[in-house]
């Protein structure tokens, strides 16, 4: 069973649009989020990463965490085409030295 | 930015045969991973490394070995390719200090015949 569950497998959402995708943690131990960002036949990238309860924007990139939960959300308001790839949530425990568990990631579409 | 290179970048094996794929980084990173990818399973860890010398198993290390004997350089060793192993594999380094990003190589994809 997937540790990280992110919701939906895929998203289409109109150019200019926003964007919404989720992510949970089944594991109590973990502690700190990250988003990370892929382009088709291209590496993962770092989007942003959250480790304390609340909000955090960067530009038109916005993500909660509820730690409670173990819930982290990542909003894209104002999509463009470039924003088009598959995003993937990761967790870990404090302490486990930044041992990633990813999830099976979000399919984003944005269509002009 | 911080640079990690993988060779081979595409590789064919045939099933029993043993590959190697290489990975290097100019970050002065301490800590690599290497991970594979597959649709439906995301990404997942196979082995890990804290520095020159230190190899730890990952989520899946079943039928893999690692090595790494620098701090630049973290292999990943198939002593006996199955093509259950046909993947696109990806290297990746991280420095632990201050919420670590993880740097990703280019990734190697490995088809197992």
């Amino acid at each position: 069973q997937q540790k990280v569950q992110q919701s939906p497998e895929s998203l289409i959402v109109p150019e200019g649009g926003m964007a919404s995708l989720n992510c949970t943690s089944s594991d109590r131990n973990v502690d700190y989020f990250w988003w990370y960002r892929q382009h088709s036949g291209k590496s993962p990238k770092m989007l942003m990463s959250i480790f304390s309860n609340g909000e955090k924007e960067e530009g038109r990139f916005t993500v909660h965490l509820n730690k409670a939960s173990l819930h982290t959300s990542l909003h894209i308001r104002d999509s463009q085409p470039s924003d088009s790839a598959l995003y993937l949530c990761a967790a870990s425990p404090s302490n486990m030295g930044y041992k990633l568990t990813f999830g099976t990631g979000t399919s984003l579409l944005v269509d002009p | 930015e911080a640079a990690v290179t993988q060779s081979p970048r595409n590789k064919v094996a045939v099933t029993g045969g043993k590959v190697t794929l290489s990975c290097n980084q100019t970050n002065n990173h301490n800590n690599m991973y290497w991970y594979r990818q597959d649709t439906g399973h995301g990404l997942r860890l196979i082995h890990y490394s804290y520095g020159a010398g230190s190899t730890e198993k990952g989520d899946i290390p079943d039928g893999y070995k690692a090595s790494r004997p620098s701090q630049e350089n973290f292999s990943l060793i198939l002593e006996l390719a199955t093509p259950s192993q046909t993947s696109v594999y990806f290297c990746a380094s991280g420095d632990p200090t201050g919420g670590e990003e993880q740097y990703f190589g280019p990734g190697t994809r490995l088809t197992v015949l």
